[in-house]
């Protein structure tokens, strides 16, 4: 079964500085991999995603990700974090249903993420 | 733009009682998937539905079932409620035929079991 691990579960980092969060994933197959943000009180909004291709993805916001297989990682990367981007961080990681058709995803823990000012 | 509606925001229910979940997509996605969210655990699978009357079991489906009659809505239901289950309920929804869809979340419902 595929796992997500996300080994960070505060991070916190000053306005304008460089931002890393790491995440690790466990699947058999060429994985399908994700990273969504959820800022206070709402739903999950995807940042980026990694299916096949550019190992290096662009995203929403100005974020970027790493798809390293040797490594098993998917770290997510910012080089300048504006205070608005405090939320907690989710990465996650897609597995084919063969009952009709999609991804259902599993979800690593989160890494909640401060801005300092 | 998607749009996933869950009908309540909160809900506060007492030890015992059956609880409904609703949750409505209006893109026509096929898929529908229904977690739970706990800090320090992050969001677990209960269920999900790949087509009207389909359900398949996620990861932690005991003392929950869905019903999708519909193909715009799908159900999260707690037949007997209990004080384990108080938690954030994601509702989520992806189109069949694209397999690198990400899915498309609501707000979330926050239940509060009493």
């Amino acid at each position: 079964a595929q796992s997500v691990t996300q080994p960070d579960i505060h991070i916190t980092v000053s306005e304008g500085a460089s931002l890393e969060l790491r995440c690790n994933y466990s699947y058999g197959a060429t994985p399908y991999l994700f990273w969504y943000v959820q800022s206070p009180g709402q739903g999950l909004q995807l940042l980026l995603k990694y299916f096949s291709g550019d190992t290096l993805v662009q995203g929403i916001k100005g974020f970027e990700a790493e798809f390293k297989r040797s490594q098993s990682s998917f770290n997510l990367r910012k080089p300048s974090v504006h205070w608005s981007d405090a939320a907690e961080y989710f990465c996650a990681v897609g597995a084919l249903f063969l009952t009709g058709g999609g991804n259902k995803l599993t979800f690593g823990t989160g890494t909640q993420l401060k801005v300092e000012l | 733009d998607v749009k996933v509606t869950q009908s309540s925001r909160y809900l506060v229910k007492r030890t015992g009682e059956k609880v409904f979940l609703e949750c409505v997509q209006d893109m026509d996605h096929e898929n529908m998937f229904w977690y739970r969210q706990d800090p320090g655990l992050g969001l677990r699978l209960i269920y999900f539905s790949y087509d009207v009357k389909m359900k398949e079991k996620g990861d932690i489906p005991e003392g929950y079932s869905v019903s999708r009659e519909k193909k715009e809505r799908f159900s999260l239901i707690l037949e007997s409620a209990s004080t384990n289950q108080t938690s954030m309920y994601l509702c989520a929804s992806s189109p069949r035929t694209d397999y690198n869809s990400p899915l498309h979340f609501g707000n979330g419902t926050r239940l509060t079991v009493t």
